[in-house]
């Protein structure tokens, strides 16, 4: 069974920082590109960021324009892991962040997601 | 990018009643070179996260069940539950991979009448 499972989620200040992980198993971690999708209290969902897996071609990683130059993603294979470093936070960074594979293609597992608070 | 706008932004339908979702992409997203469009629909409950339902427009995910279906081409697409049921109430997003930002439309929330 695929599972995965966010964490590092939790109320900053405006113009903090925070670190977001995302342990994954029950898959081949290193062949899927993965990717952080969010969701504001009571709104849609938005794609965040990709990094694709380290066998694919072309761009590796790529971001939505409003947190360009502010967010980091990274993949850790050997710890099956994913990650976010968010800088700068915005008010309206405010969310709850999913880690999600795309395969199939889709979005086609998720985790449970982990809440961002950016508030004073 | 991509502006996706789904319509209606809720309805409500009787149980074993047919639901219909619209979804329209700012542009085309048909793949001209393997004629396949880069749609997918996702069903969102309440309290969990996303879950796949159709991919290429039309093609169900694992699991998904018979009574989900997609359909359209180019910049016009539906999500149809012919006989809804209880457990569907949720909120069903479309989104497009045909090009970065892969953007999602609005939602839209699905009730019992």
């Amino acid at each position: 069974e695929v599972q995965l499972v966010e964490s590092g989620g939790g109320l900053v200040q405006p113009g903090g920082s925070l670190r977001l992980s995302c342990a994954a198993s029950g898959l081949i971690f290193s062949s899927y590109e993965m990717n952080w999708v969010r969701q504001a209290p009571g709104k849609g969902l938005e794609w965040v960021s990709y990094i694709r897996s380290s066998s694919s071609s072309g761009s590796n990683i790529d971001y939505v324009d409003s947190v360009k130059g502010r967010f980091t993603i990274s993949r850790d294979n050997a710890k099956n892991s994913l990650y976010l470093q968010m800088h700068s936070l915005r008010a309206e960074d405010t969310a709850v962040y999913y880690c999600a594979t795309w395969g199939s293609p889709g979005f086609n597992y998720w985790g449970q997601g982990t809440l961002v608070t950016v508030s004073s | 990018d991509i502006v996706m706008t789904q319509s209606p932004d809720s309805l409500a339908v009787s149980l074993g009643e047919r639901a219909t979702i619209n979804c329209k992409s700012s542009q085309s997203v048909l793949y001209s070179s393997n004629n396949k469009n880069y749609l997918a629909w996702y069903q969102q409950k309440p309290g969990q996260a996303p879950n796949l339902l159709i991919y290429w427009a039309s093609t169900r995910g694992s699991g998904v069940p018979d009574r989900f279906s997609g359909s359209g081409s180019g910049t016009d697409f539906t999500l149809t539950i012919s006989s809804l049921q209880a457990e569907d109430v949720a909120v069903y997003y479309c989104q497009q991979y045909y090009s970065t930002p892969r953007t999602f439309g609005q939602g839209t929330k699905v009730e019992i009448k």
